[in-house]
């Protein structure tokens, strides 16, 4: 089932730039999850935080988390063209992953 | 390369045939997922398989038939589909673990009902 909002549903930066997504969701948590799609393929894995954490870095990525605005972001920096794809952010609770709509990031050469 | 293959890549179906998705990981996990995904949409889980037994339907039609001969292997029997069944379906795996969930998915098999 689709668990919430990301906004924006689309953005285009430059190379070298910062992209934002946020999102927001209904239920209560054990986790929420960071996902990338490339065109035509699978999902990838790219960042857990749980319930009790507040903010996460892995590489270029930040992710943070606010339970009682059940919001998240995700915060992509010095992208780069392989960035390009639709993220997602996904809550996982009673073992079932709770998708949102997605953003589509498109990074500019 | 993912760690889930999924097979066939793509298929083209009647509506009266039968065929069947399959799917194939060797990463010790012992939850495997089926999920629906519509162009331009996130994907929606369709079941949920926890040590080979099924353990979430998503009230997903009857002509969606799930199974979990082992550990490794997980296959979607498709019979008698509408055209508006053509979409991604992808396969994931992870440990059923309550907390951490991060699941493994493969590239999918894009299906088109005729």
């Amino acid at each position: 089932s689709q668990q919430g909002e990301e906004d924006p549903q689309a953005l285009s930066i430059q190379e070298g730039e910062n992209a934002t997504m946020n999102c927001s969701y209904k239920t209560s948590i054990n986790n929420l999850q960071w996902y990338r799609q490339n065109s035509g393929r699978g999902l990838v894995h790219l960042i857990l935080i749980r319930s009790n954490e507040r903010e996460k870095h892995s590489g270029r990525l930040r992710v943070t988390l606010d339970t009682s605005k059940k919001s998240s972001s995700l915060l992509i920096t010095a992208s780069r063209a392989a960035d390009t794809a639709s993220y997602f952010c996904v809550a996982f609770n009673d073992y079932k992953l709770s998708f949102g709509a997605g953003t589509t990031v498109t990074v500019r050469a | 390369d993912t760690e889930v293959t999924q097979t066939p890549k793509h298929l083209v179906m009647g509506m009266t045939n039968k065929k069947s998705l399959k799917c194939e990981q060797h990463m010790g996990h012992r939850a495997m997922y089926w999920y629906k995904q519509k162009a331009k949409k996130p994907p929606e889980l369709m079941f949920v398989y926890s040590y080979e037994k099924l353990s979430i339907n998503e009230s997903v039609p009857s002509r969606f038939s799930p199974e979990c001969p082992n550990s490794s292997l997980l296959n979607l029997h498709l019979h008698a589909l509408q055209p508006e069944d053509s979409a991604l379906y992808l396969c994931a795996s992870s440990q059923p673990d309550r907390d951490n969930q991060p699941q493994h998915f493969g590239d999918g098999t894009r299906l088109s009902i005729l």
